[in-house]
């Protein structure tokens, strides 16, 4: 079963810029694997921010994006505010039949 | 509005078994295909299984494969999971998913526990 891979931690300054990403052991991410880009705060169900790669939710806030970058899937954070402090997870699809989650990236805005 | 409420959660032994419940409301249950995913304490997000709208496809993870069974009745609009030969390492919240991921809901704890 493929292995996705995200940095484990970040910090970023408040108003601050960042890029999260998301590998796959099988090799690059490509637009056939569907990225998806979740939040989750404590005690919270999970929230969708980014699917299909960089397609935003109603409730996604502008200062979220998605995209591909060097191979990896990769989620760009413009102007960090302290509520964007959270869990960050990516997902991929393998042909429709196999979901992988990535380990998750505890995003500290400091 | 879409909900996604889960029931049938909690404490069984090891070996042992349960059935999880999703029921649905505010959308067109059948037209969806549907997931499970788990969160172990303190843990991360793993996917658990799929089945296309219509039940004519059923995918697993690995970890669950032989000993999970998803499935749904779109007559009342529900779905399920039937876990069997429980292991403490499937002690987690679960949730039912709505493809694409947008909507979950609210997750039920099963502890796998002598």
């Amino acid at each position: 079963q493929a292995v996705v891979t995200q940095e484990p931690s970040l910090t970023v300054s408040p108003g601050g810029t960042l890029t999260l990403t998301c590998g796959s052991s099988t090799g690059a991410v490509t637009s056939g694997h569907y990225p998806y880009w979740f939040q989750q705060k404590p005690g919270q169900a999970p929230k969708t921010l980014i699917y299909d790669t960089s397609n935003k939710h109603s409730w996604t806030p502008a200062r979220f994006s998605g995209s591909l970058l060097r191979g990896k899937a990769a989620l760009t954070l413009s102007g960090a505010q302290p509520e964007d402090e959270a869990e960050y997870y990516c997902l991929l699809s393998y042909s429709g039949a196999l979901w992988v989650f990535g380990g998750g990236t505890k995003l500290t805005v400091l | 509005q879409v909900q996604l409420v889960e029931s049938g959660g909690g404490v069984v032994q090891p070996g042992g078994s349960l059935r999880l419940s999703c029921a649905a409301s505010g959308f067109t249950f059948s037209s969806y295909g549907m997931h499970w995913v788990r969160q172990a304490p303190g843990k991360g997000l793993e996917w658990v299984a799929f089945i296309r709208f219509d039940g004519s496809y059923e995918y697993y993870a690995d970890s669950v494969k032989g000993r999970f069974t998803i499935s749904r009745d779109n007559s009342k609009n529900t779905l399920y999971l039937q876990m069997n030969s429980l292991r403490a390492e499937d002690t987690a919240v679960y949730y039912c998913v709505r493809p694409p991921f947008d909507y979950w809901g609210q997750g039920t704890l099963v502890t796998v526990s002598s």
